[in-house]
């Protein structure tokens, strides 16, 4: 099956700080999403983004599809940034055979 | 994007014994999606929920585990069958949006078994 790879796996920052997380996928996909696990464990989706940039506020994401990477960046760091940040990928256009990356803990320090 | 309510949020459990989540949502929707989160782990998909038909189930999830309902467009329930300490994890109902194609998720049902 296709393989999903995020890095780093752990990420500390101090508040205000930028960064910017990655997502490798093994091969070609039709639909990428980004999800935030907040430290409750609600997953919030961040992006629907199989291809392109899309912006949210301080979020913003870009998925180069002929290269098989995502990057979701992440501006001013706020402590409510903190959580799990997840990629998920899938070949066909539905959800029915998504998978997951292993995530990238992000602690953003006061 | 749906509002998805899942019962119980979280539940102890004995060995051997079996509980039923359920997940229910404020707007109908085709697709419905249940994950299992073990313990610092990612998620992994358990089997797609579609109405009027047999659950879809991944490798290494069978029907007699994880026995899986969906009477209509708005409600699903998942069952733990059997359970051992290996089932301690948090279960999570998904739906797809209709129009967007994004997945959104419940609140998740934490289980630790004894």
């Amino acid at each position: 099956g296709i393989q999903v790879e995020q890095s780093p796996p752990d990420l500390i920052l101090q508040e205000g700080a930028n960064s910017t997380l990655r997502c490798n996928f093994s091969d070609s996909v039709n639909n990428l999403q980004w999800f935030h696990q907040n430290p409750w464990g609600q997953l919030i989706n961040l992006f629907y983004i199989p291809s392109g940039t899309k912006q949210n506020g301080r979020l913003s994401a870009t998925t180069v599809a002929t290269e098989r990477y995502s990057l979701l960046y992440i501006s001013s760091s706020q402590t409510t940034d903190s959580g799990v940040y997840f990629c998920a990928v899938s070949r066909r256009g539905n959800n029915n055979d998504m998978r997951f990356g292993a995530g990238t803990r992000l602690t953003v320090k006061p | 994007s749906a509002v998805i309510s899942q019962k119980p949020s979280r539940d102890i459990c004995q060995r051997g014994t079996s509980l039923t989540i359920q997940c229910q949502v404020d707007s109908q929707v085709t697709m419905m999606f249940w994950y299992r989160q073990q313990p610092g782990q990612s998620l992994t998909l358990i089997a797609t929920a579609n109405q009027g038909s047999e659950a879809t189930y991944e490798s290494g999830f069978v029907i007699d585990k994880f026995p899986i309902s969906r009477p209509n467009l708005t409600f699903s329930t998942l069952t733990v069958s059997n359970m051992s300490p290996e089932d301690s994890s948090i279960y999570l109902c998904s739906v797809e949006a209709t129009n967007t194609g994004e997945l959104f998720f419940g609140e998740g049902s934490r289980l630790t078994v004894l």
